[in-house]
């Protein structure tokens, strides 16, 4: 089974300019989320998506971070304009509705740089 | 507002000896509990989970946790550890059925030889 698919796994940028990560869950995965982790802190939800609809954003930076799952398989999360701060990997994770297990599977992560 | 406090940033452990991560969460209501680990450059890959029953969560490579409502504590833990264990660890904690996850801040497991 492919696990999730994220790219690209490196991106540097200079600040204000803009930036898009992608997302490919695993085949099935109903609920697709975007985590922001900065160096040496625990992931931060920034948004959850349930197939194409927003289930919780409330933790997302809305004036310059956007995130769609227009068909509810794979997403994109754009940064714009990107500040010094937003430095961080960018993680993408997928679980299946109705589990209710709590699992999540986890892509290797988008790492941005921002100068 | 739902947190969890890891409270060690890093433990660092010689070889073959026993170490226990701590965690605990913030909640007066019932929560599923989880350790994920992040090695280098990787994403996170699930260790162990509580959801209900046995209070004592058996996880992968060796790992396993006690779940203790009394202190809020999910503790995780290893008789004896490998060169290959270093890594990140994270606690998480879900609220609903939803999955969605709220993170510790993370302690690095530093295993030397």
């Amino acid at each position: 089974e492919a696990g999730v698919a994220q790219s690209p796994r490196y991106k540097i940028i200079e600040k204000r300019q803009s930036v898009a990560f992608w997302c490919n869950p695993i085949s099935g995965h109903a609920t697709l989320y975007w985590y922001q982790q900065i160096l040496g802190q625990g992931p931060k939800l920034l948004i959850q998506f349930q197939n194409n609809g927003v289930v919780d954003d409330s933790q997302l930076p809305k004036d310059r971070f956007s995130a769609e799952r227009l068909k509810g398989v794979d997403s994109t999360l754009k940064i714009q304009p990107a500040k010094l701060e937003d430095s961080a990997v960018y993680l993408c994770a997928s679980s299946s509705l109705g589990a209710n297990t709590g699992e999540l599977f986890f892509g290797e992560g988008s790492r941005l740089t921002v100068l | 507002a739902q947190s969890v406090t890891q409270l060690d940033s890093q433990v660092p452990v010689f070889e073959e000896a026993p170490v226990e991560l701590r965690c605990n969460y913030s909640s007066s209501v019932s929560v599923y509990l989880f350790w994920y680990v992040q090695y280098p450059n990787q994403g996170l890959q699930l260790l162990l989970k509580y959801l209900s029953g046995s209070t004592l969560v058996k996880g992968i490579n060796g790992f396993e946790a006690e779940f203790n409502k009394s202190q809020t504590s999910f503790h995780l833990r290893k008789p004896s550890v490998h060169i290959s264990d270093t890594a990140e660890y994270f606690c998480a904690v879900s609220y609903n059925a939803g999955n969605m996850l709220t993170f510790g801040g993370g302690t690095r497991l530093m295993v030397k030889p």
